[in-house]
């Protein structure tokens, strides 16, 4: 089946620090990721979608100066926190999907744990 | 806009116990459904899915059918595991929404020895 990673599993980071998350599709080419977040016991709550060369399409709430996309090939998209708060913390997963159709299946990543101390 | 309803949790059953988890829609067109399961510390596992009214979808004893006329997509399993013990969602995409995924809460399952 497909498989999607993503690194670090968990970081730990002091306030006002940069974090960079990776995702990556190990066995098929992602034309579109999506960045999700997700709260302790909450449901996941879609951040950006990023298509492969071109930029990210961000939620309406989620600040992109903030949660800086990036899709630079069909395999590898990154999610940088920029100057990283407390409230930053939470449980980000990403999803990558291939194929023609948009309504192809989203495969998920393990998800990074990120604290901000 | 589009949206997911699920059976509120927790759910505590026993093994060999009868599974349901009810699922309702609301979407214009015709959405695909899916039911993920998330086990603890980690990311979301699609279960199965169903792309068109009447699909079954199953899976390790799973299954949940697409029903357009009551805009249900119910988990069943008919006799669960301890291993089974995990947070499932519910969730659909469509394309009057670019394939963007749309979640319920989830609901949480334990199942006691």
């Amino acid at each position: 089946g497909a498989v999607v990673s993503q690194h670090p599993s968990w970081v730990i980071c002091k306030s006002g620090t940069s974090v960079k998350i990776e995702c990556r599709s190990l066995d098929f080419q992602a034309t579109t990721m999506f960045w999700y977040r997700q709260f302790p016991k909450q449901s996941l709550m879609l951040m950006a979608t990023s298509n492969e060369g071109s930029k990210a399409t961000y939620e309406q709430g989620v600040e992109k100066d903030k949660f800086l996309i990036n899709h630079a090939s069909l395999t590898l998209s990154t999610l940088t926190v920029t100057s990283a708060h407390p409230e930053d913390s939470s449980f980000y997963i990403c999803s990558a999907s291939g194929g023609a159709s948009i309504l192809e299946t989203q495969y998920f990543g393990p998800g990074t744990r990120l604290l901000v101390l | 806009g589009n949206s997911v309803t699920q059976m509120e949790g927790p759910v505590t059953l026993s093994e060999e116990a009868f599974l349901t988890i009810n699922c309702t829609y609301t979407a214009t067109g015709y959405p695909s459904l899916f039911w993920y399961v998330q086990y603890p510390g980690e990311g979301l596992q699609l279960l199965l899915k169903a792309t068109k009214a009447d699909d079954k979808g199953s899976n390790k004893g799973f299954e949940a059918t697409y029903r357009k006329e009551t805009t249900s997509f119910h988990l069943e399993k008919g006799s669960v595991q301890v291993s089974d013990s995990a947070v499932y969602f519910c969730a659909l995409s469509a394309l009057t929404n670019a394939g963007k995924s749309t979640f319920g809460d989830g609901t949480t399952l334990t199942v006691k020895p």
